[in-house]
């Protein structure tokens, strides 16, 4: 059971390449998330699915794209990097059964550098 | 507006000695969760207690307790008996329930707690 992975694990990029990341899950979670992480400025959501199919905007969309056709998986593209985009990139997943204790398990994180 | 508030960038505790982390959120929501999660220099994030808004006992595990006043919308950790290995990032967070069965969290920036030998 390994939890939520990402991949790569770190990445660097030229101003106006494009890249995907990858998390995957193998909790069977309806729920993931994709996250940055800026100094000073806590966890920032991007972009976020609530199932197979189907993804909605977070806070901080401009510039991503995503997509989640299998359940286990969840892409968060950039199709044209910007030095703004250098952060660190969290993935998460949960399931929100009867109760509502459940908590997001996150990935190791992507530390991606935009020169 | 913010909608999760730290107000401590940075604390500094004595090792063994107890201490209070800020939090207060702000939704007109009545269902939500607050949870907190630490973040050692490592980088991952691990969960370490959450409170649910109907909740009415403060919420403990271990050496962490959830000091939530509702009234006041505040939602403080205690970390009860410092350890150096409690020195790390921690942050607060609160899960909405916008609509149509979704939720998110929002997360506040930060505190960064150092614990002193």
């Amino acid at each position: 059971n390994a939890g939520v992975t990402q991949t790569p694990k770190f990445r660097v990029l030229k101003t106006g390449q494009s890249m995907t990341l990858l998390c995957a899950q193998d909790m069977n979670h309806e729920y993931m998330y994709w996250y940055r992480q800026d100094p000073g400025m806590g966890l920032r959501l991007i972009h976020y699915s609530v199932g197979e199919g189907t993804t909605a905007k977070g806070e901080v969309p401009d510039g991503y794209n995503v997509s989640r056709l299998k359940k286990q998986n969840f892409l968060l593209g950039l199709e044209s990097a910007a030095p703004s985009q250098t952060s660190v990139y969290f993935c998460a997943s949960s399931s929100h059964r009867t109760g509502g204790r459940e908590t997001q398990y996150f990935g190791p994180g992507t530390r991606l550098l935009v020169l | 507006a913010q909608k999760i508030t730290q107000t401590q960038p940075g604390m500094f505790v004595q090792e063994k000695e107890a201490v209070t982390l800020d939090c207060t959120y702000d939704t007109s929501d009545p269902s939500y969760g607050l949870f907190w999660y630490k973040q050692p220099s490592s980088g991952e994030m691990i969960f370490l207690i959450y409170q649910g808004s109907y909740d009415q006992q403060n919420a403990t595990e271990g050496r962490y307790s959830l000091n939530f006043q509702k009234a006041r919308k505040s939602a403080n950790l205690v970390i009860s008996a410092s350890q150096l290995g409690d020195s790390a990032m921690y942050f607060c967070a609160m899960r909405e329930s916008p609509g149509s069965g979704t939720y998110k969290y929002i997360f506040g920036t930060g505190t960064r707690l150092k614990v002193l030998a």
